[in-house]
């Protein structure tokens, strides 16, 4: 079974411009959780989807922005980029993406990430 | 505000060497992760832990949720160069949907 796949690994972009990244998640998944990792802050979670509805945000400003697709596929937005963006991004797919009282089908596997440079 | 808090932050051991990692919160977690991420990669999931004071082993690896599920550790045993890495631990967020709150991580490099 193939794993979460990010595209691109790598971009970089210059401030004010904005990127958009893509994950596929593992095939039956329709849970994709997006998160922001820098050296500072760790890993922080931003937003997630199922079925095509963002259930949950993470405290990020709206310059980040993300949808679903039908096939589960997910793709993350930042607009008006600032240095501070600099970060490897990272999604992450689930069976049901319900992570109170845990199954196994809530278990989040990542992809390899996309590692963001703003200049 | 769910938090958990790693210590230490780096460890730098020698090979054969035993090491623990802690993971501590004040709030409760309906069970929590221990997860390992190499450079570049993303990271993997080692173990989960639901039960107070269960116990999971994974070959040199031994994971302990606390009896009040508010803290877990991380023990190896005669660490190995390839365990070098960044061990995390994380739990479900409040929400109840697909977030996992992760502590700061800690900084394992084990010298041969």
């Amino acid at each position: 079974k193939a794993g979460v796949t990010q595209t691109p690994r790598y971009l970089i972009k210059t401030r004010g411009q904005q990127v958009t990244l893509s994950c596929s998640p593992i095939s039956g998944h329709r849970s994709v959780s997006w998160y922001q990792q820098t050296p500072g802050q760790g890993l922080q979670f931003l937003f997630e989807y199922f079925s095509e509805t963002q259930r949950n945000k993470g405290n990020f400003p709206g310059r980040f922005s993300g949808r679903q697709f039908s096939n589960s596929r997910s793709e993350m937005n930042v607009s008006t980029l600032e240095l501070g963006d600099s970060a490897l991004y990272l999604c992450a797919s689930s069976l049901s993406g319900l992570a109170g009282f845990y199954t196994s089908t809530d278990t989040q596997y990542f992809g390899p990430g996309t590692r963001l440079t703003v200049l | 505000t769910q938090l958990l808090e790693q210590s230490p932050q780096f460890l730098s051991i020698q090979e054969g060497e035993n090491l623990t990692v802690y993971c501590n919160s004040s709030s409760v977690f309906s069970s929590l992760q221990w997860y390992r991420q190499e450079p570049g990669e993303g990271p993997v999931l080692l173990v989960t832990v639901v039960t107070g004071g269960e116990v999971k082993k994974l070959k040199r690896l031994t994971f302990q949720f606390g009896d009040a599920r508010k803290d877990s550790s991380l023990h190896i045993t005669a660490a190995q160069p390839g365990d070098t890495g960044l061990y995390l631990c994380a739990g479900p967020g409040s929400s109840n949907t697909g977030k996992l709150i992760f502590g700061q991580g800690t900084t394992l490099q084990v010298k041969p």
